[in-house]
């Protein structure tokens, strides 16, 4: 069963810096990963997705890394800004029956604060 | 496209009371999923559905919790009875799984159960 686990729980800081986020995940035999963002009382909003075979994925101030064989990926958020606070999400699916994608294990989530 | 739609997007009832959950994917997209999400657990999946066919339903809590999915532009999540621990958010997520794509979800639906 896949198990994740994000890096850090929660975390605060003033607007411009330069964040990392951390996840892990126990089993290897993933096709992707997803990252999202959660703003409170809503949905999921999907950010970046690295497929199994790259090792990095980037959308303007976001940049999302990957690497299967440790069960690592981290995501950078440059220059940070207070319309960034939100839960950020790791999801790897796990491939459980060889045959292709299954459901997403979503991890507790890091949620960030920018602080103006 | 409109994206994921489920409705409704609140949904208060009492306790007892049959609740019927909805979600029409994106137009597409061959994987279907429903979620649970509460402040205690975070984030489970209940069921998925590939082509219409459920593939795995063992998430779903008990046998009160059954989905359907009668075409690729539906689905239904009913819970029968009923009861307050069953209050969450429930997300319908799609994905097109033979290009790996990745997932979109709905916007949620927000169960109260009095």
């Amino acid at each position: 069963k896949q198990e994740v686990t994000q890096i850090p729980a929660a975390l605060s800081v003033p607007e411009g810096e330069n964040l990392v986020l951390n996840c892990s995940f126990t089993d290897s035999a993933i096709y992707n990963l997803q990252w999202f963002r959660q703003d409170p009382g809503k949905g999921l909003t999907s950010l970046l997705l690295i497929q199994s075979s790259q090792r990095e994925q980037t959308s303007g101030r976001l940049n999302a890394s990957l690497d299967k064989s440790s069960g690592r990926s981290t995501l950078y958020i440059a220059a940070s800004q207070p319309g960034d606070s939100a839960t950020y999400l790791c999801a790897p699916p796990y491939d459980r029956s060889g045959g292709g994608a299954d459901g997403l294990t979503f991890g507790k989530g890091t949620h960030l604060i920018i602080q103006p | 496209d409109a994206g994921v739609i489920q409705s409704p997007r609140h949904e208060v009832t009492e306790m007892g009371q049959e609740v019927t959950l909805r979600c029409k994917p994106i137009s597409g997209h061959n994987s279907l999923f429903w979620y649970r999400q509460t402040m205690m657990r975070g984030l489970e999946l209940l069921i998925y559905f590939n082509n219409n066919v459920p593939i795995d339903d063992s998430g779903m809590p008990e046998d009160r919790f059954s989905a359907k999915m009668p075409n690729a532009s539906f689905s239904t999540l009913k819970i029968q009875p009923s009861e307050p621990r069953d209050s969450a958010v429930y997300f319908c997520a799609s994905s097109d799984r033979l290009a790996n794509y990745g997932y979109t979800f709905g916007s949620g639906t927000r169960l109260t159960v009095v």
